[in-house]
């Protein structure tokens, strides 16, 4: 069963600290890796991985993919505040409910960040 | 603003009614879905459309069936709801297959 799996589910940090969310997946016929910001209402689009070894940047905010040990990080610089949400981490198989594109769904890592 | 809308915000509705939830979308996205999100389950995709005229299920697709008659519409129907279908629902586009998804602001859904 394809499934992906985040952790740690919650996190509480200090502004300033550096953390680093986990996504670990299990899926056929892999395709790519997303990454979503949460606050309230709309999961925000973040990064899309595709190929191992290859870090896409944006500001305080890097990822990276490792498709032989099946896993994806998530590093935050210098949080701030504004950095509190559910990161959503979400994977395509080539073939999944018979299309390609569709994403599975990780539950998401809590980040709190206390001033 | 180009972007998703979805309507309504939010909705309680007595169980047994039928209920559409409406999205909408500017962006030509080739692709769309509609995903429910429950706490402790994350975000599950129920039915998703990979061009106008086309359909096809996800992973929770009993209760709810779907339409996409041209390129900017995709309504999600309750036909006989539930509590069970209480949730978030969250619509998404994308350009294509290998195109990031894109999601609206939600409609929150209550069935008593």
């Amino acid at each position: 069963e394809d499934k992906v799996v985040q952790s740690p589910l919650s996190l509480v940090v200090h502004e300033g600290d550096t953390v680093t969310l986990n996504c670990s997946y299990e899926v056929t016929n892999f395709r790519s890796l997303l990454w979503y910001k949460q606050e309230k209402k709309a999961p925000t689009f973040l990064f899309m991985l595709t190929s191992s070894g290859i870090e896409k940047k944006s500001g305080r905010l890097s990822s990276i993919l490792d498709k032989k040990e099946l896993f994806s990080i998530l590093n935050i610089t210098a949080t701030q505040t504004g950095d509190s949400a559910v990161y959503l981490c979400a994977v395509s198989p080539r073939n999944y409910g018979g299309s390609q594109g569709n994403l599975i769904f990780g539950k998401g890592t809590k980040l709190s960040v206390k001033p | 603003i180009a972007g998703i809308t979805q309507a309504p915000t939010s909705q309680i509705l007595a169980a047994g009614r039928r209920m559409t939830l409406r999205c909408t979308q500017d962006m030509r996205h080739n692709a769309m879905y509609w995903y429910r999100q429950d706490l402790g389950l994350g975000l599950r995709l129920i039915h998703y459309s990979n061009t106008a005229g086309t359909t096809g299920k996800g992973e929770v697709p009993d209760g709810y069936s779907v339409s996409r008659a041209n390129t900017d519409d995709f309504p999600l129907t309750l036909a006989s709801a539930v509590p069970s279908q209480t949730s978030v629902y969250f619509c998404a586009s994308s350009l294509g297959k290998d195109q990031p998804q894109h999601f609206g602001d939600g409609t929150r859904l209550s069935i008593l």
